[in-house]
């Protein structure tokens, strides 16, 4: 069974612009979790998705945005980019949510704003 | 809210010893999960070993046990018989039973294998 797969894995843009980050699942999953990864911040929860509905959304500004398709992908867009979005972005997929549902992570999109 | 705390960012052992990470957390709840991540070089989070609240049993896996602390809010990991491969940064992680899948992450702790 294929991984979490995500795309691209690298990037690079300037300030002001936007950028979309796709994430598939595992086949059969339903949720989806993105994260962003800085030295400074550490690991931070952005959104959650399950059934193409956020379930939940962490302290991130409206700049932030993420959507999930029927076929369970997910993309998440961050507009009007700033130095400080610069970081690893993971997504985590599982079969369900809550109780015991494992998460499994993706190898994350690197996203560098010059 | 929950927080996680790791309060070593460095640690190194000697391969074939035993390493103890730890990490402490807030939460005003009775029920919960929590777990450690191993982050290696590579970027991918990969699950190590994970614990439901209720349980007052240790849970172990292979190498990796944890010392499950409820009243102390620690949730400590041990790494056995160490191995090269174990190198990585290691993530604490806490799990609300009422908030979907979101994880609350302690700082991580870099851990070194010597050869």
């Amino acid at each position: 069974k294929a991984g979490v797969t995500q795309t691209p894995r690298y990037l690079i843009k300037t300030r002001g612009q936007q950028v979309t980050l796709s994430c598939s699942p595992i086949s059969g999953h339903r949720s989806v979790s993105w994260y962003q990864q800085t030295p400074g911040q550490g690991l931070q929860f952005l959104f959650e998705y399950f059934s193409e509905t956020q379930r939940n959304k962490g302290n991130f500004p409206g700049r932030f945005s993420g959507r999930q398709f029927s076929n369970s992908r997910s993309e998440m867009n961050v507009s009007t980019l700033e130095l400080g979005d610069s970081a690893l972005y993971l997504c985590a997929s599982s079969l369900g949510v809550g109780s015991y549902n494992e998460q499994f992570f993706g190898p994350g999109t690197r996203l560098t704003v010059l | 809210a929950q927080t996680v705390t790791q309060s070593q960012p460095e640690m190194s052992v000697q391969e074939a010893e035993t390493v103890t990470l730890s990490c402490t957390y807030d939460t005003s709840e009775s029920d919960y999960y929590l777990f450690w991540y191993k982050q290696p070089p590579s970027r991918q989070m990969i699950l190590v070993i994970r614990q439901e609240a209720y349980k007052q049993q240790n849970a172990t896996e292979n190498r990796f046990s944890v010392n499950f602390q409820k009243a102390a809010k620690s949730f400590s990991l041990k790494i056995s018989d160490s191995q090269l491969g174990d190198a990585a940064m290691y993530f604490c992680a806490y799990r609300s039973v009422n908030a979907g899948n979101m994880l609350t992450f302690g700082g991580g702790t870099r851990l070194m294998v010597k050869p």
